[in-house]
């Protein structure tokens, strides 16, 4: 059964500095993987998603690595800004899967 | 122009109510899905549908039943609420339908917040 792991589970970061949120997954069986972001009482954005055969993707300030071997993904968030605050989710989707979500990573970031 | 759109946002009721809660979306995607985000912020799967047909059914009380009445609809109702149904509940859609490898990224909507008293 597939498990996705998100580490940290809160970071607290000044402005400025480049982070790495770190997502594990137990089967690496996927299709793709999603990362979203969720605003305190808000609903999912989709930030970027990785096909199984990619190795990364970009958008902004936003960079996701996939190593499917291993189980495990990045996202690089580059010069980091108040506003990135929010909590970060890790979602894998498999054969006959919907999405299997971490239970996220809650990114801090103060001026 | 709200590409998955939830109603209500907010819903509070008595333990043992009926309530429903509407999902549209107008991105002409096949697939719709009910996701339960509970108070540990913990997202899983409930229901999908793929052309109005049901493809994912997790391990969900048969109090919850989704209704599809056209693929650009998956609406959720709930009978006999309880206490442990409060949650946030979220609709989602995407292109491709389960069981298929291609390119599928999935859209949200805003959430309803569902308190059981």
């Amino acid at each position: 059964k597939q498990e996705v792991t998100q580490i940290p589970a809160a970071l607290s970061v000044p402005e400025g500095e480049n982070l790495v949120l770190n997502c594990s997954f137990t089967d690496s069986a996927i299709y793709n993987l999603q990362w979203f972001r969720q605003d305190p009482g808000k609903g999912l954005t989709s930030l970027l998603l990785i096909q199984s055969s990619q190795r990364e993707q970009t958008s902004g300030r936003l960079n996701a690595s996939l190593d499917k071997s291993s189980g495990r993904s990045t996202l690089y968030i580059a010069a980091s800004q108040p506003g990135d605050s929010a909590t970060y989710l890790c979602a894998v989707r498999q054969a006959g899967t919907a999405l299997i979500f971490g239970k996220g990573t809650t990114l801090s970031v103060s001026s | 122009d709200t590409a998955v759109s939830q109603t209500p946002k907010y819903l509070v009721t008595q333990m043992g109510n009926d309530k429903s809660i509407k999902c549209e979306q107008n991105l002409g995607h096949d697939t719709m899905y009910w996701y339960k985000q509970d108070s540990k912020k913990f997202l899983k799967i409930m229901f999908s549908y793929n052309n109005k047909e049901l493809i994912i059914n997790e391990t969900v009380p048969n109090r919850f039943s989704p209704k599809s009445p056209d693929k650009a609809h998956l609406n959720l109702h709930i009978n006999s609420l309880e206490l442990g149904d409060s949650a946030v509940y979220f609709c989602a859609s995407s292109q491709v339908p389960i069981g298929l490898a291609g390119y599928n990224e999935q859209f949200f909507g805003p959430g309803t917040r569902l308190t059981v008293l």
